[in-house]
């Protein structure tokens, strides 16, 4: 089982549609959660942390529920600019074992 | 504030030859990582330093090895080099593992 799993899609959306992305960690130890963004042959860029409070940025909205070790991100009101991979992150750190995961990615394409 | 910068760029090497992927870390990041990304993956973690020691391995053989200099810069180092290294090497740097991590732009090396 993959530490970190997330669905790899492609999700195939309308502009103005809402799409949710889920995620789930295999290590219980697990102590911060991100959401990052991945285009075409770039480099991930930081979308957003995820706290157990959940937390909103604009359009975006992560969750995370560490009793079932899940991570979701909600995306409103879709626009073309986001189109692009999802990652799901998990970080484990602690004495000599920090160990920051990723899924492999959820694909997101938001049509005209 | 300058970000993460990795070089070279591209690389190609033949199998069984080594390579020296370089980072310098964003301004005030005392923590930097590296991380292989092969096409249609998510980044696997290779392994992190903090303030120069070694904090964290992934499932990487020991011909994959780092270094950290006292400017919060690294190496990565890959000796015998195979097909299957043929990958993006992303560099991420980070002023503590609650802030999430700021990626260079990666090398992509292909190995012939």
């Amino acid at each position: 089982r993959k530490e970190v799993e997330q669905d790899p899609g492609p999700f195939n959306v309308p502009e103005g549609a809402t799409v949710a992305f889920n995620c789930t960690y295999s290590n219980s130890a697990s102590q911060s959660f991100f959401w990052y963004r991945q285009d075409c042959r770039k480099e991930p860029k930081l979308l957003m942390s995820v706290y157990s409070s959940g937390n909103e940025d604009g359009r975006f909205t992560a969750q995370l529920n560490r009793a079932s070790q899940y991570i979701s991100l909600l995306i409103r009101d879709s626009k073309l600019s986001d189109s692009a991979t999802y990652l799901c992150v998990v970080l484990s750190y602690g004495g000599a074992t920090n160990k920051l995961i990723f899924g492999t990615g959820t694909l997101l394409a938001v049509q005209p | 504030e300058t970000g993460v910068t990795q070089s070279p760029t591209h690389l190609i090497k033949t199998r069984g030859q080594q390579v020296t992927l370089r980072c310098s870390s964003q301004s005030g990041h005392n923590t930097v990582s590296w991380y292989q990304q092969a096409l249609g993956q998510g980044p696997q973690f290779i392994f992190q330093y903090y303030r120069e020691e070694e904090n964290g391995r992934g499932n990487f053989p020991p011909r994959f090895s780092g270094l950290q200099f006292p400017n919060y810069s690294s190496e990565l180092n890959v000796n015998a080099l195979e097909l299957d290294d043929s990958a993006l090497y992303l560099c991420a740097s980070s002023r503590g593992p609650v802030y999430g991590y700021t990626f260079g732009s990666g090398t992509r090396l292909t190995v012939v």
